[in-house]
């Protein structure tokens, strides 16, 4: 299996722009989870979805965050308008849910910078 | 929230040696993780231990859970210096899918 794939590896762009980070999970996962890591905060979920539904989103940042998962392959992280503070690696993860809490598989991550 | 705090938040030692990481969190757990993470990489998952667990070896690597003390600790024995990375621990929340990660141990392993 080749794993959790993030794309692109490393993003630079300027504050205003739309920046969106994709990830293809495990194939047979269920479960699909968006973090944000930064020197500050260390590593925070940001949201998670459940065969392609959004379970918990409480912590996205803010509204110029939004991610979707049109199917069980691909999922989104959009932000619009992007600024500075959104500088971060953010990360996508899988694992397959049989009842309880998990092993997760990350990707390799997504490094943004916005100027 | 966090809900893991590691301890200590860096350390060093020479190849050979043991490394023992700890782990605080806050609230009752279902299950506790610890993931490592090479400089620049994504996270790998190490070793998982149920509540119901006391102690759980893989390999150079053994786990401790003490939910009395709501802690954890992380040892790695005859370290190497590919060793060398970030060490999380990492609990549920609210029997829930939502993992917690600490703030880390930076462990060095010198040649």
């Amino acid at each position: 299996d080749a794993g959790v794939i993030q794309s692109p590896r490393h993003e630079v762009t300027e504050m205003g722009q739309e920046v969106t980070l994709r990830c293809k999970p495990i194939s047979g996962h269920d479960y699909l989870f968006w973090y944000r890591q930064t020197m500050m905060r260390g590593l925070e979920l940001l949201i998670y979805f459940n065969n392609n539904v959004p379970i918990d989103d409480s912590g996205m940042p803010e509204d110029r965050f939004s991610a979707k998962m049109p199917n069980a392959s691909f999922s989104t992280l959009k932000i619009q308008p992007s600024e500075p503070r959104d500088s971060a690696v953010y990360f996508c993860a899988s694992t397959h849910g049989t009842g309880g809490l998990e092993t997760q598989y990350f990707g390799p991550g997504t490094r943004l910078l916005v100027l | 929230s966090q809900q893991g705090e590691e301890d200590p938040q860096a350390l060093s030692i020479q190849e050979g040696e043991n490394a023992t990481m700890n782990c605080s969190y806050k609230t009752s757990i279902n299950n506790l993780q610890w993931y490592r993470q090479n400089s620049g990489r994504g996270l790998v998952h190490l070793i998982l231990i149920r509540s119901n667990e006391r102690e759980k070896h893989s390999g150079r690597l053994r786990v401790t859970l003490d939910t009395s003390k709501k802690s954890s600790s992380l040892l790695i024995t005859a370290s190497r210096a590919a060793d060398t990375a970030s060490y999380f621990c990492a609990t549920d929340e609210d029997s829930s899918y939502k993992l917690i990660f600490g703030s880390g141990t930076r462990l060095l392993v010198r040649p």
